[in-house]
């Protein structure tokens, strides 16, 4: 049974560029979350999406941006980068009728550094 | 908003002996969910324990269990016989049961465990 799946795994861009990253859920799951991990700092909720929409988002600008498709994939979006924007970029998925139960289950991340 | 504060950015512990971390949190609702997650240099965040805000009977899974004081507001971890393996980031997170199936999790700053062989 696949885990969530995130690519790429290291990703060095220039400040001004746009990124994108992706990121498969387990299998089953419907519902993917995601997080930015500033170095030294706990995860920091993004966005969520779940049946291609956005359902929750946290405190991040318009410069973030996800989609969902119908296999469940999903991808962030950001544009724009600044420096502050290095950070370990994780997906979590989840099923939506277990109700968070078993928490969410997430991926290896995407370490983004911004030159 | 909710909140979650891990007071202890680096403990150490011996191996085989026990280690306690500890997690407090913040929120107005009565019923949520609380977790501790693991996570290894590999960078991937491990589920290692979860409790229920209505249970009060503490969580345990094998040599891991938790102490969940409500009142209080806190949800401290405790490592028995500790491992090598043990050694990693824990991070403390709380989510709330409103929004089902969809809500976010938040985490704390984290716990840096060093295990001592």
């Amino acid at each position: 049974d696949a885990g969530v799946t995130q690519s790429p795994t290291h990703l060095i861009k220039t400040r001004g560029q746009q990124v994108t990253l992706r990121c498969s859920p387990k299998s089953g799951h419907d519902t993917v979350s995601w997080y930015q991990q500033a170095l030294g700092q706990g995860p920091q909720f993004i966005f969520q999406y779940y049946e291609e929409e956005e359902r929750q988002r946290g405190n991040f600008p318009d410069r973030f941006s996800g989609h969902q498709f119908p296999n469940y994939s999903s991808e962030l979006n950001v544009n724009a980068l600044l420096l502050g924007d290095s950070a370990l970029y994780l997906c979590a998925s989840s099923l939506v009728q277990e109700g968070g139960i078993y928490g969410y289950t997430f991926g290896s991340g995407t370490r983004l550094t911004v030159v | 908003a909710q909140t979650v504060t891990q007071s202890q950015p680096e403990m150490s512990v011996q191996e085989a002996e026990t280690v306690t971390l500890s997690c407090t949190y913040d929120t107005s609702e009565s019923d949520y969910y609380l977790f501790w997650y693991k996570q290894p240099p590999s960078r991937q965040m491990i589920l290692v324990i979860r409790q229920e805000a209505y249970k009060q009977q503490n969580a345990t899974e094998n040599r891991f269990s938790v102490n969940f004081q409500k009142a209080a507001k806190s949800f401290s971890l405790k490592i028995s016989d500790s491992q090598l393996g043990d050694a990693a980031m824990y991070f403390c997170a709380y989510r709330r049961t409103l929004n089902f199936g969809n809500e976010k999790l938040t985490f704390g700053t984290g716990t840096r465990l060093t295990i001592i062989p």
